[in-house]
């Protein structure tokens, strides 16, 4: 039972243009998300988080937008940058859903340069 | 600091054979926690802990797995009699409250054969 779903396994995007990573819930109880990157042979790598308190949430050039009604998260990244060339997961957990980390099968994404 | 540091990075064992994987959390870090990661998939969780306790075992995935942080610091993942399905990469991630973002290891590639 896959709780948190990323539909795209891969995107492509010119260098400085906009990435737009997508995520999708299902359990409403979640309140806490965020979003990894990795890289191969290394362990995922903590990037931006949001509380379902806020709609949005900034950090340089990564935007997290949390749509609670949807259940539906975003991560923009812009302008992309060949090194931003990665697979990223987004996770959710909530207080009520016990004390684990639900992740998305991830998004492979590439800067062409 | 250091981060999480897990070992061995690589470990390649004969079906049936038992096997121990290492993980040294950041200083400080009273939660812990294992995942495990097949190839396309996200993370899932295995085993979480707060302080010395196993808090939630619930992801384990058999009675052939089993975890232990004796002194509240570092962590031990055993797996008995393996099995080539338990081939994968098991991370590690520890973090400093329940609830905050976690800091993963590059984790420990089993392959069984």
């Amino acid at each position: 039972d896959q709780q948190v779903k990323q539909n795209s396994p891969s995107l492509s995007v010119q260098e400085g243009r906009i990435s737009i990573l997508n995520c999708d819930y299902t359990n409403s109880m979640f309140d806490y998300f965020l979003w990894y990157k990795k890289y191969p042979a290394e362990g995922p790598t903590f990037l931006i988080s949001i509380s379902s308190i806020k709609d949005k949430n900034e950090d340089g050039r990564f935007t997290v937008f949390l749509n609670k009604s949807a259940k539906h998260l975003s991560l923009h990244i812009v302008p992309s940058q060949p090194g931003d060339s990665a697979v990223y997961f987004c996770a959710a957990s909530g207080r009520n859903t016990g004390n684990q980390f639900y992740f998305g099968t991830g998004t492979s994404l590439t800067v062409i340069p | 600091g250091a981060g999480v540091s897990q070992t061995p990075s690589n470990k390649v064992t004969e079906k049936g054979k038992y096997v121990e994987l290492r993980c040294d959390p950041i200083s400080g870090h009273t939660a812990l926690y294992w995942y495990r990661q097949s190839l396309g998939q996200g993370p899932e969780f295995l085993i979480y802990f707060q302080g010395t306790g196993a808090a939630d075992d619930s992801g384990l995935p058999n009675d052939r797995f089993f975890a232990v942080r004796p002194e509240g610091s570092v962590s031990t993942l055993k797996i008995q009699r393996t099995e080539r399905g338990d081939s994968a990469v098991y991370l590690c991630a520890s973090s400093s409250t329940w609830n905050s973002p976690l800091h993963f290891g590059n984790g420990t590639r089993l392959t069984v054969t």
